[in-house]
């Protein structure tokens, strides 16, 4: 069974960085592209970033370029979400969800399977 | 500034049939958009219902149904139950490897 699990949230200042996790069991890890996604209290989701199955190529939401690193260690099967630059705006629950291919194309970009999510907190 | 757009809320009685849609303020959402649509109650993660247009997912029940209407992509529920009452989202394919959700539907059943 295909289990995600994310680690990392909590509360951190404007300016700061904090680095999500997302570990994941149940499959070949580097056989599937991984996506984060985000949900701000009482809002709606936000597609935030994608990588490839071999981790060689990345894409961004404009709301988080520059500021945001997405990464994975297929040897740990875990997804990684560097953020810097936190904003209160960043404020939201982060999934990370796997998307069906190691390839980043329009027709694989949907999900079958999400995590729980974890809470970033943007506050001084 | 691309936005996708979709019915804040809406409204079907039980056993009725309700559509929801899923547009872009710039132009006509086609196939090569490669709608997805997403369920997902207050609190939990969301669940896949159709990708691709209308391919339903594992274990969804043929109750729910994408296509394209128009210019919107679309996802119809015939007969809706009571625990369908939930947020629905749809996801678009941009281009250059970037997807936008749209603002999402809040269907209530009653």
């Amino acid at each position: 069974e295909v289990q995600l699990s994310e680690s990392g949230g909590g509360l951190v200042q404007p300016g700061g960085s904090l680095r999500l996790s997302c570990a994941a069991s149940g499959l070949t890890f580097d056989s599937y592209s991984m996506t984060w996604v985000r949900q701000a209290p009482g809002k709606g989701l936000e597609w935030v970033s994608i990588i490839s199955g071999s981790g060689g190529t990345s894409y961004y939401a404009d709301s988080v370029k520059g500021r945001f690193t997405i990464s994975r260690d297929n040897l740990r099967s875990t997804l990684y979400l560097q953020m810097n630059g936190l904003r209160a705006e960043d404020t939201a629950v982060y999934f990370c969800a796997k998307n069906p291919s190691p390839r980043i194309v329009g027709r694989l970009g949907y999900h079958d399977y999400w995590g729980q999510g974890t809470l970033v907190t943007v506050s001084s | 500034q691309t936005v996708v757009t979709q019915e804040p809320a809406l409204s079907v009685s039980p056993g009725e049939t309700v559509t929801l849609t899923c547009g872009l303020n710039s132009g006509s959402v086609s196939t090569t958009y490669y709608p997805n649509w997403y369920q997902q109650t207050p609190g939990q993660a969301p669940r896949t219902l159709i990708y691709n247009t209308d391919i339903r997912s594992s274990g969804v029940p043929d109750r729910f149904s994408g296509s394209i209407l128009g210019n919107k992509a679309a996802l119809t529920i015939t007969g809706a139950q009571a625990d369908d009452e939930s947020n629905y989202y749809c996801l678009l394919y941009i281009d250059s490897g970037i997807w936008m959700f749209g603002g999402g539907t809040k269907l209530t059943v009653l």
